[in-house]
């Protein structure tokens, strides 16, 4: 089955500064690759994703980038502000069932 | 409007009582799924409906008991949980279940079992 590995586990930022989250994934078929960020006491909240047809996507603030052939995307989060503080998780799709593979999640922490 | 709502937002149990998690989204979504999140840990999937129909149980256990009455409720039947059950309840709903769709979370449901 898929394998999901993510970089880094906790990730402490100046304000402003940027913040990278990188993940690598196994099974080469797997084709949509979501970000969610998760706030203490919430449920996983979708902010950006990408399909394999693309190789970088940009909403604001946020960017996900994917090279298929080394098998690894990444977020990156520009300017980082206070409330960006959560858990974020990368996921892939595994299977046409709708199966999302979790990385095991980055606490970022902004610091003001 | 991209909102999965769950009930009951807390929920404390006995190891010998039955009670239900529900789930509802009206975005028309014929896929709906059921994970488990342990603190500090990512969800991990348990089950999938799709079309109102079981495509995937991930070997939970027959102490959950999963319900699709309809193509906007899910619900989650428990019985006779253990301690090690308590974790946060997730619900999510896609367009359908197939590649390339999103999932989208409700709050969940943090279960406690004593």
């Amino acid at each position: 089955g898929e394998n999901v590995e993510q970089h880094p586990s906790t990730l402490s930022v100046q304000e402003g500064d940027s913040a990278v989250i990188k993940c690598t994934y196994s099974d080469s078929a797997s084709n949509y690759f979501p970000w969610y960020k998760q706030e203490l006491g919430k449920g996983p909240q979708l902010i950006i994703d990408i399909r394999s047809n693309v190789g970088e996507k940009k909403d604001q603030r946020i960017a996900v980038t994917l090279n298929k052939t080394a098998k690894h995307f990444s977020l990156h989060i520009t300017e980082t502000q206070p409330e960006d503080s959560a858990v974020y998780f990368c996921a892939a799709l595994q299977n046409s069932w709708g199966k999302l593979q979790f990385g095991a999640g980055t606490q970022v922490v902004v610091t003001p | 409007d991209t909102e999965v709502t769950q009930t009951p937002k807390h929920l404390v149990m006995g190891m010998t009582n039955k009670k239900s998690l529900k789930c509802e989204q009206h975005m028309g979504h014929r896929a709906m799924y059921w994970y488990k999140q342990k603190a500090k840990k990512p969800p991990e999937l348990m089950f999938v409906y799709s079309y109102e129909k079981l495509s995937i149980n991930e070997s939970v256990p027959s102490r959950f008991s999963p319900e699709c009455p309809n193509s906007s409720l899910l619900n989650l039947h428990l019985h006779a949980l253990q301690p090690e059950d308590s974790a946060l309840y997730l619900c999510a709903s896609s367009q359908v279940a197939g590649s390339q769709e999103t999932q989208y979370f409700g709050p969940g449901t943090r279960l406690l079992v004593l």
